[in-house]
């Protein structure tokens, strides 16, 4: 199975901040990469896929980049509704693997 | 809309079989080029991909669970179930069903998840 990493695990913010997550696999799956966010009580949401396309409906301030082994989450302004758990997810061969995921909560 | 919704016992013995349904509602589950997921996340663990089923009755399953897992489909009821036999504590976790368009592989729709506690 593909192996998948994220840091940090954890970070405390505040609302305008910045946030960079990354995501490591344990081998090369070109571009497919999505990430989801998940608030507690809610269905996780689609937010990224294919490592940088914005699922329809997410505000542009979320962003992915990578390809290969390493890739990133970028909220750009984060907003009270962020504040929340992302995961990455590899779709590149089953069985599909996540992340650990990282909680971002607040500062 | 469409939406999901998860529904079955919450709580299930050592060595019986877990039984959960996914209820599509606002749009139909007999649809060409997408599949049916379940997901769970036990205690502590990461997000695991149990596996999918088309409406065809086609499946996937993840390796990691054997021929403990089976799912099938009811397209009258716009109903898609999963059953995991001989379960243990570690069968313990939240189940999510989630839609997955074919050849893409991302899960575009989810439930809300439902949690399972195996114990005695």
């Amino acid at each position: 199975d593909i192996q998948m990493t994220q840091s940090p695990s954890s970070l405390s913010q505040s609302v305008g901040d910045r946030v960079i997550i990354t995501c490591r696999t344990s081998e090369s799956i070109d571009r497919s990469l999505n990430w989801y966010q998940h608030r507690p009580g809610k269905a996780p949401k689609l937010l990224i896929l294919d490592a940088s396309t914005l699922q329809g409906g997410v505000p542009s301030r979320f962003s992915g980049s990578g390809s290969g082994t390493d890739f990133t989450l970028t909220i750009s302004g984060l907003q009270p509704e962020d504040f929340a758990t992302y995961y990455c997810q590899q779709s590149y061969r089953t069985p599909f693997t996540f992340g650990p995921g990282t909680k971002v909560d607040v500062k | 809309q469409l939406e999901l919704q998860e529904s079955g016992p919450r709580l299930v013995k050592p060595s019986e079989t877990l039984s959960l349904t996914c209820t599509v509602s606002g749009g139909f589950i007999k649809i060409d080029d997408h599949y049916w997921d379940w997901i769970r996340q036990s205690p502590g663990k990461e997000l695991e991909w149990i596996g999918n089923i088309h409406y065809t009755g086609k499946t996937y399953y993840n390796p990691s669970l054997g021929s403990r897992v089976t799912m099938s489909v009811d397209t009258a009821k716009n109903q898609f179930s999963v059953k995991v036999t001989s379960v243990t504590a570690a069968d313990t976790a939240i189940y999510y069903c989630a839609r997955h368009p074919e050849r893409k592989n991302w899960f575009d729709l989810w439930g809300q998840g439902i949690p399972v506690t195996v114990s005695s």
